[in-house]
């Protein structure tokens, strides 16, 4: 089974400041996916950045980038220059190879970011 | 083509009504997922379809909870005697296949399902 731990349950960053919010997981599987999404208000979930766990980069997508600690069971999210556009809900999830694991994405609690002009 | 539609995008129903909750996903995707959000939380799994079968429907809350799909395309959620604890969001998703590790999931934009 996968678990997603997101312990920020909300964040405040300034506009244009960096944030990094937390995801730690855990999974029995070898093979594995991270992945994060953003909620807004209107409610629709969007994909931002995927990481492989066998891929060897962290995983980068203009301004969102995946600080990825294997060892520590981490997957960050990182967004740079913050804008007011980015204040949602975001959820960090992750999909295993085995078992119900192989074939739904596991999500954390979300953390809601708030951007201050 | 279009992203997935889900209908209605709101819902208030009485205590005991059966409702619908329809999804169209993306074109071409074969693999559909329904999920839950309550307030405040994160999204709880439902069920998933491969084409047209639903292998596991164990995440299903209860005997009141149905879903099909047919055509490979259009799903629909059905939940009978509604409670005022089905109250939440429900939210579909689609991706191309199912069981690849790097295939993200597509959402719709959701159906806010308010039972009073």
């Amino acid at each position: 089974a996968q678990k997603i731990t997101q312990t920020q349950p909300g964040m405040f960053v300034q506009e244009k400041e960096a944030v990094t919010l937390d995801c730690t997981y855990d999974t029995s599987d070898q093979s594995y996916g991270l992945f994060w999404y953003k909620q807004p208000s209107s409610g629709e979930m969007i994909f931002l950045i995927y990481q492989g766990s066998y891929d060897e980069q962290n995983a980068t997508e203009g301004r969102y980038s995946l600080n990825f600690q294997k060892a520590r069971k981490s997957a960050n999210l990182v967004i740079s220059a913050s804008q007011l556009g980015d204040s949602a809900m975001y959820f960090c999830a992750m999909r295993g190879v085995s078992g119900a694991g192989s074939y739904q994405l596991t999500f954390g609690k979300g953390t809601k970011l708030s951007v201050i002009p | 083509g279009a992203g997935v539609s889900q209908s209605p995008s709101n819902k208030v129903t009485e205590k005991g009504k059966d409702v619908e909750l329809r999804c169209d996903p993306i074109s071409g995707h074969t693999a559909l997922y329904w999920y839950r959000q309550s307030l405040g939380q994160g999204l709880e799994f439902l069920i998933y379809f491969q084409g047209n079968s639903a292998p596991d429907k164990s995440g299903l809350p209860s005997d009141r909870f149905s879903a099909e799909r047919t055509g490979g395309s259009v799903s629909t959620l059905t939940i009978q005697r509604t409670q005022q604890e089905d109250s939440a969001v429900y939210l579909c998703a689609s991706s191309l296949v199912v069981g690849r590790v790097g295939s993200p999931l597509h959402f719709g934009n959701g159906t806010r399902l308010t039972v009073t």
